[in-house]
């Protein structure tokens, strides 16, 4: 089945201790993004990547890191978390840019 | 700047009956338009996409869209909603050759039994 796969579902952790969602696709999209998802704000993008190794900030990047060392995997970094970090992230995938996106289901982070 | 309003934060509506849910853009240069359905618990899927061409654009689950250049707007409609149609519903724009897709702060649809 194709699918956008994201671990964990959900995620409590505590301010400044570093951790990784990651995110693997199995339709060799080339385009992948991650967006949180925050009450009156809809979907806002943090980084995405065009293929291996290119990734750029999104609109809201502070605070976070990504990788794409391989096509399927677009895993996203929080070195040192905030409690302004807890939100609904969404990672998603597409064929090609602007072709529509596949999201997955999505992890609940609360950071205290 | 690029942005997407989406003017009902809640939108009820009876069974059966038809539904429309405004979205409008702006933007001075060419852009592609989605809606996104999201259910409770869940990811967003694709509801439909307007890349070119025709401005009617049909979806899946008996939506349809219109993309009104003039008007900038694209809202998406469907003549008869069911209860499974519950469920909130985003509006997202990308001007074309451009790496973000702006999404729009979303609209609850409530379908009443």
């Amino acid at each position: 089945e194709a699918q956008v796969t994201q671990n964990p579902r959900y995620l409590i952790t505590v301010t400044g201790k570093k951790l990784t969602v990651t995110c693997s696709q199995n339709m060799n999209h080339e385009y992948m993004s991650w967006y949180r998802q925050d009450p009156g704000l809809g979907l806002r993008q943090i980084y995405y990547s065009m293929n291996v190794e290119v990734t750029d900030k999104g609109d809201v990047p502070e605070g976070y890191k990504v990788s794409r060392k391989e096509k399927r995997n677009f895993p996203l970094i929080l070195e040192s978390p905030s409690p302004n970090q807890t939100s609904l992230y969404f990672c998603a995938s597409s064929v090609r840019q602007n072709y529509g996106y596949t999201f997955g289901s999505g992890t609940r982070l609360t950071v205290v | 700047a690029q942005s997407v309003t989406q003017l009902d934060s809640q939108v009820p509506v009876f069974e059966e009956a038809p539904v429309e849910l405004r979205c409008n853009y702006s933007s001075s240069v060419s852009v592609y338009l989605f809606w996104y359905v999201q259910y409770p618990n869940q990811g967003l899927q694709l509801l439909l996409k307007y890349l070119s061409g025709s401005t009617l654009v049909k979806g899946i689950n008996g939506f349809e869209a219109e993309f009104n250049k003039s008007q900038t707007s694209f809202h998406l409609r469907k003549p008869s909603v069911h209860i499974s149609d519950t469920a909130e519903y985003f509006c997202a724009v990308s001007e074309t050759g451009a790496n973000n897709l702006f999404f729009g702060t979303g609209t609850r649809l409530t379908v009443i039994p």
